[in-house]
């Protein structure tokens, strides 16, 4: 079984730049995640999805950040305008449902400097 | 606001030795817990889980205790493999949450030959 696919491994990018990242979940898995970890931290949950439809945005700084998953399949992250402190690794993960007890399985994920 | 701290950033133990990692929360309605193991440039992978309802689950060379009267939780790795060493995060979800996990922010564990 193929696992959370994610694109571009590695991207660095100057401040007040924009970039996108891609993620395709485990096939079948109706819950879509986006993390953000910086160096020395844990991963914070950015945005859920069931389905299309967003779960938990609540984290998400919506002014430079947007996600989308229009098909409920696989999504899109975008940074606009980037920022210093943006520099992290951007984790995808799915699950089968977006409930208590299902694992949630990560991506490699996606490095993003900024400069 | 750290829900979920992991008060150790590192541990170093000998191979064959016992590793214990450990993890402290403090949102009484979390009532499951994960640890996941990533190595550097890889994505988290899930190691092992455990509810609410019980105090012990166990998988092989992995046992997670819980102590909920503490808001505690341990790992404990026996015995210890080289191959094991890789940061440690410790994770918790609330029932009617919708999954979504509150981390710690990592215990790098390295085991020497």
């Amino acid at each position: 079984e193929a696992g959370v696919a994610q694109s571009p491994r590695y991207k660095i990018i100057e401040k007040r730049q924009s970039v996108a990242f891609w993620c395709n979940p485990i096939s079948g898995h109706a819950t879509l995640y986006w993390y953000q970890q910086i160096l020395g931290q844990g991963p914070k949950l950015l945005i859920q999805f069931q389905n299309n439809g967003v779960v938990d945005d609540s984290q998400l700084p919506k002014d430079r950040f947007s996600a989308e998953r229009l098909k409920g399949v696989d999504s899109t992250l975008k940074i606009q305008p980037a920022k210093l402190e943006d520099s992290a690794v951007y984790l995808c993960a799915s699950s089968q449902q977006g409930v208590v007890g299902n694992t949630i399985y990560f991506g490699e994920g996606s490095w993003l400097t900024v400069v | 606001d750290q829900q979920v701290k992991q008060n150790s950033p590192s541990l170093s133990v000998q191979e064959g030795r016992i590793s214990i990692l450990n993890c402290d929360y403090t949102n009484s309605m979390f009532d499951y817990f994960l640890w996941y193991k990533k190595y550097p440039a890889e994505g988290p992978t899930f190691l092992i889980s455990i509810s609410s309802i019980k105090d012990k689950n166990e998988d092989g060379r992995f046992t997670v205790f819980l102590n909920k009267s503490a808001k505690h939780l341990s790992l404990h790795i026996v015995p210890s493999q080289p191959g094991d060493s890789a940061v440690y995060f410790c994770a918790a979800s609330a029932r009617g949450n919708t999954g979504k996990l509150i981390f710690g922010q990592g215990t790098t564990l390295q085991v020497k030959p």
